[in-house]
């Protein structure tokens, strides 16, 4: 089946601070999703984002799904930002599930 | 208003008990999912129904039921709890079964076997 790997596994800021999170995928994809995680475990829609970029407020996302990858930016990051950052994707043929990362644990020191 | 509901948050409950967990969207959609995340945070499908039709049902325990009495409602009966279907368990929808449209989540229910 496919694979999703996402990188760093864990990371730490300091408040303010920039961050890149890196979504590599093993097919091409119809789906592409970015979720938070937030420490009371609601899965939060970051972006549905299949191929191109997209910005909401401090966070952006591109992929380039010709070379299989996703990467997340979250600029001056907030303590609100930690928790588990999850990559999700539906491949272009299999089965049409979400399949996941295992996460990257982003904590936001004050 | 919630998109996706899920109740109950919370289930603690006794090994060998029977439960269930309810699930409804109320954003028209034709697809619902049941996904389980375990100890590890590790998200997987359990099951997805496409107007009321289970479409995936990826080698699950018998003991586990989904129901779907309509397309807006999707529910999980767990029978003979073990201490390993401690969990959360997240509900989901999104628009058709096509795979290109995003896919949207309750708050999850986290289960507890005693």
């Amino acid at each position: 089946g496919i694979q999703v790997e996402q990188s760093p596994p864990d990371l730490i800021l300091q408040e303010g601070a920039n961050s890149t999170l890196r979504c590599n995928f093993s097919d091409s994809v119809n789906n592409l999703q970015w979720f938070h995680q937030n420490p009371w475990g609601q899965l939060i829609n970051l972006f549905y984002i299949p191929s191109g970029t997209k910005q909401n407020g401090r966070l952006s996302a591109t992929t380039v799904a010709t070379e299989r990858y996703s990467l997340l930016y979250i600029s001056s990051s907030q303590t609100t930002d930690s928790g588990v950052y999850f990559c999700a994707i539906i491949s272009s043929g299999s089965a049409r599930q979400l399949t996941f990362g295992s996460g990257t644990q982003l904590t936001v020191l004050p | 208003d919630t998109a996706v509901s899920q109740t109950p948050k919370y289930l603690v409950t006794q090994m060998g008990n029977d439960k269930s967990i309810k699930c409804e969207q109320n954003l028209g959609h034709d697809t619902m999912y049941w996904y389980k995340q375990d100890s590890k945070k590790f998200l997987k499908i359990m099951f997805s129904y496409n107007n009321k039709e289970l479409i995936i049902n990826e080698t699950v325990p018998n003991r586990f039921s989904p129901k779907s009495p309509d397309k807006a409602h999707l529910n999980l009966h767990i029978n003979s709890l073990e201490l390993g279907d401690s969990a959360v368990y997240f509900c989901a929808s999104s628009q058709d079964n096509r795979g290109n449209q995003p896919q949207h989540f309750g708050d999850g229910t986290r289960l507890s076997i005693l």
